[in-house]
This record gives structure tokens, sequence and C-alpha cells, in this order.
């Protein structure tokens, strides 16, 4: 099936540091989501894209939905130990409405 | 509080014994789906149902079942488990009108197949 290529794999920062993370597709999408997963927990949505160029925030998140639509941004600003946990981006069609397709995700640890 | 349970939480269990994961949503979603996690592959769509009484295949449906006879229950089945099942399983579930606008998922199961 459609595969996301998301990157960073993992990172390890201290805390207060910025954080970057991206995903890319050969294919558009869409709607880009973003999503947190901590440990012993589902995936809980951080963040919902919906339009080429758009820029939105969540607190100290902020995502980009890439211009090109095959691609996703999600930037972490002065990180804090409870940021730890694994992202994970998803992407939609409107031609293919039943699923999301999701990317591996990127697992974040926070040196306090 | 809006929801989707699953049950168990952990489950152990022996090659071809069969078993049942059980998923129930208190949001009157019609939209509810079972996704596997895998590390290094992310999620994928087992099985997914639009409806009561409509389900359909997703990206790697071999080895399981689903059925949805009542809006809220969504339960996934393995008549008989194999150790490549071995996986953490979520429940997800959404408006049907909605599903571009994200799920709601449950906290997992952790299923090892021995």
């Amino acid at each position: 099936g459609q595969q996301l290529n998301q990157s960073p794999q993992s990172m390890f920062i201290q805390e207060g540091e910025d954080v970057s993370m991206n995903c890319t597709s050969s294919s558009i999408f869409n709607t880009w989501l973003w999503y947190k997963q901590e440990p012993g927990e589902g995936p809980v949505l951080l963040i919902a894209l919906y339009k080429a160029g758009e820029l939105t925030s969540n607190g100290r998140l902020t995502a980009q939905f890439g211009i090109t639509r095959k691609d996703s941004f999600l930037n972490i600003s002065a990180s804090i130990p409870s940021d730890v946990g694994i992202y994970f981006c998803a992407g939609h069609r409107l031609y293919n409405f039943n699923k999301f397709y999701f990317g591996s995700g990127t697992k974040l640890n926070v040196k306090p | 509080e809006a929801q989707v349970t699953q049950n168990p939480r952990y489950l152990i269990t022996v090659t071809g014994k069969k078993l049942t994961v059980t998923c129930s949503q208190n949001m009157n979603h019609e939209y509810m789906s079972w996704y596997r996690q895998d590390p290094g592959l992310g999620l994928r769509q087992i099985y997914y149902s639009m409806n009561v009484e409509v389900t359909d295949k997703g990206d790697v449906p071999e080895g399981y079942k689903v059925s949805r006879k009542e809006k809220r229950n969504f339960p996934l089945i393995l008549e008989s488990p194999s150790p490549n099942q071995t996986s953490l399983y979520f429940c997800a579930s959404s408006f049907a009108d909605r599903v571009n606008y994200g799920y709601t998922f449950g906290s997992g199961t952790r299923l090892t197949v021995v």
C-alpha cells in the first residue's frame, strides 16, 4: 500500500530545544494529520491540515501542509519532558475516503 | 466521556486458538476501523466498517474477520492466530461523513501469539 516516509525515525533532544519532523509521499493528499502516541495509549490527534500551504498551530506545535500536497511538517518549539512520545503523520485522499495512510512514526525523547 | 474502548489490553495466546478482541464506542460513530501497529511499519488498516452490516477489507486483512451487528461494537476475530499476528492493535472510529477529520483511537491491545 501507499507509504509515507517520515523522518527522522527518532530524536534525542535537550529540554528547551526546538524539534522538526516531516512526512513525504510520492502522491498527493487532500488532508494531512499529525498524531501523538504516548506509551500504552492510542494516538491522539494534534493538528489537522486541509489546504496546500496551510500553517496551523496548537500551542507550541506548528504544522504545515506542503505546497506540492506531497509533504507535511511538524515543529515543536521549546520542548518539555511531556513531549516524549511517538509522532505520526497521516494522509487522506478524498477519492479513497475510507482510510488514512500513516507514516512509521518519529520517536521523540526529551532529556530534562 | 467520549471514548473507544478495547478489551483486553494485553493478551498472550497460543497458535491456532481462536480469539476475539472487542471494540466499543459511545460517540454514535458510523465508521469504525481496525489497525495494527508494527515497528517501522506504522499503522496498517486491517478492516473497516462504514455502518452496521457494512464491512470491507483494508490493506492487511488476511487471517482476520470482523462483524458489525450493532453500531457501537466492532469486534476483531482471529480464527486461527499465528505468530506473525503478534502486534499492537488499535480500533478507531469517526462519523462517516467526517473521516477526513481524523479518528478517535482506542488505547490498544497488545497481542502475543506463541
